[in-house]
């Protein structure tokens, strides 16, 4: 199947930060999204993207789909302490994973106030 | 609020019993997912139905089976349940419109 590879596992870092999390794939995808997961709870979207060097802002957060179409990158600004939780990107290629969404490991966000 | 609904919030067993978790898909979405997600885990796929035919198979167990009735609600049905199928249990509909994803609250299933 499709191996996506999303770094880094963890992150601390201070409130005020800026923060830089990416997913690779092994294979092209035509669809990359992004979610915010918080202990417990279901995984909220955040934002999805749909065509090579798109970038994409929601308030701090800014995501791209990279030009290989293989990878994704997601950057939080300015972190605040409501940012903490498992952001996990997603992707999609209907050619050659059928309508399935293949997940990344997740990236696990702390920030210190 | 995503739109998509599950029941229950929670749920807790014996092991070798047999359980039905349910979903409702945002109104307007054909398609359906499931998902397991253990302790500390990844989502795993487990499922897709679109408009009451399965469309794709992940890593689902053969205990575990599902469907999608005609108003498009899902059901996610466990059984001879293992203490190693505790785990929260994700729905997620997908917006034709947008090829997203939108995911309910969630089943956390305790299996004793």
């Amino acid at each position: 199947g499709q191996q996506l590879n999303q770094s880094p596992q963890s992150m601390f870092i201070q409130e005020g930060e800026d923060v830089s999390m990416n997913c690779t794939s092994s294979s092209i995808f035509n669809t990359w999204l992004w979610y915010k997961q918080d202990p417990g709870e279901g995984p909220v979207l955040l934002i999805a993207l749909y065509k090579a060097g798109e970038l994409t802002s929601n308030g701090r957060l800014t995501a791209q789909f990279g030009i290989t179409r293989k990878d994704s990158f997601l950057n939080i600004s300015a972190s605040i302490p409501s940012d903490v939780g498992i952001y996990f990107c997603a992707g999609e290629n209907p050619l050659n994973t059928g309508n399935q969404f293949y997940f990344g490991t997740g990236t696990s966000l702390t920030v210190i106030p | 609020d995503s739109g998509v609904t599950q029941t229950p919030k929670h749920l807790i067993t014996a092991t070798g019993q047999r359980v039905t978790l349910r979903c409702s898909p945002r109104s307007g979405d054909l398609s359906v997912y499931w998902y397991q997600q253990s302790l500390d885990q990844g989502l795993q796929f487990l499922i897709q139905y679109y408009n009451g035919e399965e469309r794709a198979k992940g890593n689902i167990l053969e205990r575990f089976s599902a469907q999608q009735f005609p108003d498009l609600h899902s059901e996610l049905n466990l059984s001879s349940l293992e203490l190693g199928d505790s785990a929260l249990y994700f729905c997620a509909s997908r917006s034709g419109s947008t090829d997203t994803q939108y995911f309910g609250p969630g089943t956390r299933l305790t299996v004793l």
